[in-house]
C-alpha cells in the first residue's frame, strides 16, 4: 500500500497563476483533508471532505477550492496564487472508528513557492 | 483559534534522558493524538488516546489525558538521537482535527 500520495512535491508559481495539487489514498478511508503548514506553526485546516461527494471549509479556506473526485482522490486548487499562499501543503486521510474520526495518515507534502 | 498549544516550544536533552511535552486545548474532544515530524517530512502518527481514557502506553511513549484540565502530556523515555523532531498534538472534534504549534525536541548524542 502506498498510503497517501501527493503530487507535485515542489512547485514554483508566479503571482496570479493557477495550479492543482493532487492527493490520493489507497486505505479506503472516507475522510480526507488539506492542511497548510507555515514556518513555526502547526497545521491549519484548509478544507476537508467527510465522505465522497461532500466538502467543507476549514480554518483557512480563502483562495482555495477543492474537489473530491472519488473516494480515493481529493484535489486542492489555487485559482490565482498569491505570495501569502507560499507554504507546505499536506493531504491526509483518516479512519472512522465507531463513528469517530481517529488516526490521520499524511502524505509527504507539497512545497509551494509563489513569487 | 481552536488550536492547542504545546509547551515547551523547544526542548534540548541528553541521550538517555526522558522528554516530557505538554498540550493544552480549548474545546471538548473525541480523542487526542500525538504526531512526530522530522525536518522537511510529513507527519507520522505516534499514539491516540480517547476522551474516556486517562493513560496509554506504546513502547517508549506514555500519554496522559486530563479532560477536566483540557490537557495532555507525552513522555518519551530513554530518548535517542533519532527522536530529534517536532512533536504535535491534535485534538479530534467531529470531523475535524486541530493541531498545536508543536514542541521542537533535540536529543544530543
Amino acid at each position: 500500500n502506498a498510503g497517501v500520495t501527493q503530487t507535485p512535491k515542489f512547485q514554483v508559481l508566479k503571482t496570479g497563476q493557477s495550479m492543482t495539487l493532487q492527493c490520493a489514498q489507497d486505505m479506503n478511508h472516507n475522510s480526507m483533508y488539506w492542511y497548510r503548514q507555515d514556518p513555526g506553526m502547526g497545521l491549519r485546516l484548509i478544507y476537508y471532505s467527510a465522505s465522497e461527494g461532500t466538502t467543507d471549509k476549514g480554518e483557512v479556506p480563502n483562495g482555495y477550492n477543492v474537489s473530491r473526485l472519488n473516494k480515493r482522490e481529493f484535489s486542492l486548487r489555487l485559482e490565482s496564487a498569491a505570495p501569502s499562499q507560499t507554504s507546505v501543503y499536506f493531504c491526509a486521510s483518516s479512519e472512522l472508528v465507531w463513528a469517530v474520526q481517529e488516526t490521520q495518515y499524511f502524505g509527504p507534502g507539497t512545497r509551494l513557492l509563489v513569487l | 483559534s481552536q488550536q492547542g498549544e504545546e509547551d515547551p516550544q523547544a526542548l534540548s536533552i541528553q541521550e538517555g534522558e526522558n522528554a516530557t511535552m505538554n498540550c493544552s486545548y480549548k474545546t471538548s474532544i473525541n480523542n487526542l493524538q500525538w504526531y512526530r515530524q522530522n525536518s522537511g517530512r510529513g507527519l507520522v502518527h505516534l499514539i491516540l488516546i480517547r476522551s474516556n481514557e486517562r493513560e496509554k502506553h506504546s513502547g517508549r511513549l506514555r500519554v496522559t489525558l486530563d479532560t477536566s484540565k483540557k490537557s495532555s502530556s507525552l513522555l518519551i523515555t530513554a530518548s535517542r538521537a533519532a527522536d530529534t523532531a517536532s512533536y504535535f498534538c491534535a485534538t479530534g472534534t467531529g470531523n475535524q482535527f486541530y493541531f498545536g504549534t508543536g514542541t521542537s525536541l533535540t536529543v544530543i548524542p
